[in-house]
């Protein structure tokens, strides 16, 4: 089973649609949770980090799950500058210098 | 402006060749990271670095060496030892965990894309 896993998608959205990605993990013992976003042929860029008690910043949403051990994004209100690859990354084994990156989940934002 | 550069951005190299990746940061970062990352493929680790001097093995370190003789700078040299090293690298940097367990968020340079001919 892999360490991080997601939905590769790709996700096809009207502008303006809600949509939700989740992402399941292995480790219980994981303690840090980030979603990154990633445009094509470029870095990742830091999206949000995943808190116990669920944090949102604008249109997103993140929510943890420890006892089934995910964690999910939900985008509000679709633009079409947010069709990008969103990574799930979790620390691996609870050990603080090592991430752990999920392959991805494509969202695609039409007009 | 504060950030993380790569260079060069894109890398051709011969066969059997030895190439060296640039790796800066003035983030005052303690911790840096060398990640590849293959076509469909999650980031994977190839080194890490908590401090000066210190560096250790990742997920696939084999082919590929480092060093970190300075705060802002971690080089990484990819071998003729390295099987597949066409790829898509990316250097990172955070401040140092804390102890607690909990990861501190990782900040990405822009990549280098490396080809062998």
């Amino acid at each position: 089973r892999k360490e991080v896993e997601q939905d590769p998608g790709p996700f096809n959205v009207p502008e303006g649609a809600t949509v939700a990605f989740n992402c399941t993990y292995s480790n219980s013992a994981s303690q840090s949770f980030f979603w990154y976003r990633q445009d094509c042929r470029k870095e990742p860029k830091l999206l949000m980090s995943v808190y116990s008690s669920g944090n949102e910043d604008g249109r997103f949403t993140a929510q943890l799950n420890r006892a089934s051990q995910y964690i999910s994004l939900l985008i509000r209100d679709s633009k079409l500058s947010d069709s990008a690859t969103y990574l799930c990354v979790v620390n691996e084994d609870g050990t603080a210098s090592k991430l752990t990156f999920g392959t991805g989940t494509r969202l695609q934002v039409t007009l | 402006d504060g950030g993380i550069t790569q260079s060069p951005k894109y890398l051709f190299r011969k066969e059997g060749q030895n190439v060296t990746l640039s790796c800066e940061q003035n983030l005052n970062h303690d911790a840096m990271y060398w990640y590849r990352q293959d076509p469909g493929q999650g980031l994977r680790l190839i080194y890490y670095s908590q401090i000066v001097n210190d560096f250790q093995k990742g997920d696939i370190a084999e082919g590929y060496s480092v060093s970190r003789e300075k705060k802002e700078s971690f080089p990484l040299t990819v071998t003729s030892a390295q099987k597949n090293p066409t790829a898509f690298y990316l250097c990172a940097s955070s401040i140092r965990p804390s102890g607690s367990g909990r990861s501190s968020e990782q900040f990405f340079g822009p990549g280098t894309r490396l080809t062998v001919l």
